[in-house]
């Protein structure tokens, strides 16, 4: 059973169109978030949610925009794409109450706009 | 702003060979993690290390805190070709965020 999962794995596409990436945690955690790794493997935090309420937003063009349907779902859509947006993007999972934010990662999407 | 400085940035050896990588800081943080990432995957926890000058073990992998939690170490030793990864440190950064490290990119030949 996988314990976080994104679809899809990779995604190609051509500027100025939209995009969504799905993610799911069957853990029972109680946060989510979105990374974006860029080409030199640095990893940033776009977005956290809480009991699906947003808790972290960093500095993140206002085309991406992240929906929480409920906690085991967190969801990213991108308006517009820009060559500058091609990335792999990690959605993760924590128990806020556990001690130490330990965090659990899904695959990543790579997304590639042309 | 805190921030997490990882060294080396790549690291090539051959299998065998012993190795240790470096997470620094200016600020103190009250816990440290480090993870492995594949290529192709996501990250994945190895450890977390909570306690000034604490010492885990994991297998051939140890890792360090330092006394005033501003900085941890990873030694691996007798490196083995599955080792290969991208080693990154995180920190909580108050609140629910955790930075990372930028990496340290390790390659063992066979």
């Amino acid at each position: 059973d996988t314990a976080v999962s994104q679809t899809p794995k990779y995604l190609v596409t051509q500027m100025g169109n939209d995009k969504s990436i799905k993610c799911e945690q069957n853990l029972g955690h109680d946060t989510m978030y979105w990374y974006k790794q860029d080409s030199k493997k640095f990893l940033k935090i776009m977005f956290s949610y809480n009991n699906k309420e947003l808790i972290i937003n960093e500095t993140v063009p206002n085309r991406f925009s992240p929906k929480s349907p409920d906690k085991a779902h967190l969801n990213l859509h991108i308006n517009s794409l820009e060559l500058g947006d091609s990335a792999v993007y990690f959605c993760a999972s924590s128990q806020v109450g556990a001690q130490y934010n330990e965090q659990f990662f899904g695959p990543g999407t790579r997304l590639t706009v042309l | 702003t805190q921030l997490l400085e990882q060294s080396p940035q790549f690291l090539s050896i051959q299998e065998g060979e012993n190795l240790t990588v470096y997470c620094n800081s200016s600020s103190v943080f009250s816990s440290l993690q480090w993870y492995r990432q594949e290529p192709g995957e996501g990250p994945v926890l190895l450890v977390t290390v909570v306690t000034g000058g604490e010492v885990k073990k994991l297998k051939r992998l140890t890792f360090q805190f330092g006394d005033a939690r501003k900085d941890s170490s990873l030694h691996i030793t007798a490196a083995q070709p599955g080792d290969t990864g991208l080693y990154l440190c995180a920190g909580a950064a108050g609140g629910f965020k955790t930075i990372f490290g930028a990496g340290t990119r390790l390659f063992v030949k066979a």
